[in-house]
């Protein structure tokens, strides 16, 4: 079965703390994964996608993700997280007909 | 910046009642998908569109109606809201050979 699953429900962080947040797919065809944001009262924004080449993807905000094959993984990462870091962030795979698969996404707090 | 617009924001109607959630973009995309997403849930689609004409139910079991008569426009419908369809809907579009997906910033109903 296609699925998406995000382990860390709720991170609480200070400022300059470090970042990441764990996904795993499940999925037998052409892996194209994605990270979304989506900061209080604004839309679901990219911020970053994998679909093939360097496993290391960058995006948007500091943000980076490691696609790792063998662990079914794309795990997000941040080195220095700010307060405006602050929102839900969802793993997504894409599966056939440009479908997207959501994980249950992961609050992030960051305190001053 | 995403020009994928929902309407209304919010809403809360009673039991019965028939609505229709707008959902419009202004990129000329082929595809648009409904998504439904509960707190603290993943975002499950429920329908979506390759193009004028065309559209197809999604993974999660909706009672909902759409149509797609026109490429910038794929109105959501409830023929008789009940309380279980309570939610938060996020429309999006994508077009065939990218694969970035653009979110509006939903619509959240309440029907009591």
């Amino acid at each position: 079965a296609q699925s998406v699953s995000q382990h860390n429900h709720h991170v609480i962080l200070s400022e300059a703390a470090s970042l990441e947040l764990g996904c795993n797919y499940s999925y037998g065809g052409t892996v194209n994964l994605f990270w979304y944001v989506q900061y209080p009262g604004q839309h679901l924004q990219l911020l970053l996608k994998y679909f093939s080449g360097d496993p290391l993807v960058k995006g948007i905000k500091g943000f980076e993700a490691e696609f790792i094959k063998s662990k079914f993984s794309f795990n997000l990462r941040k080195p220095s997280v700010q307060w405006s870091d602050t929102a839900e962030y969802f793993c997504a795979v894409k599966v056939e007909a440009d479908k997207l698969i959501f994980g249950t996404g992961t609050r992030l707090q960051v305190f001053p | 910046e995403a020009d994928i617009y929902q309407t209304p924001r919010y809403l809360v109607i009673g039991t019965g009642k028939k609505i229709t959630l707008e959902c419009s973009q202004t990129m000329g995309h082929d595809k648009m998908y409904w998504y439904q997403q509960d707190p603290g849930m993943e975002l499950h689609l429920i329908h979506y569109s390759y193009g004028v004409n065309s559209t197809e139910k999604g993974d999660l079991s909706s009672e909902s109606t759409v149509s797609r008569i026109r490429t910038e426009h794929f109105p959501l419908t409830l023929e008789s809201a009940r309380p279980s369809h309570t939610s938060q809907y996020l429309c999006a579009s994508s077009y065939t050979g990218t694969l970035e997906a653009f979110f509006g910033q939903g619509t959240r109903l309440t029907v009591v």
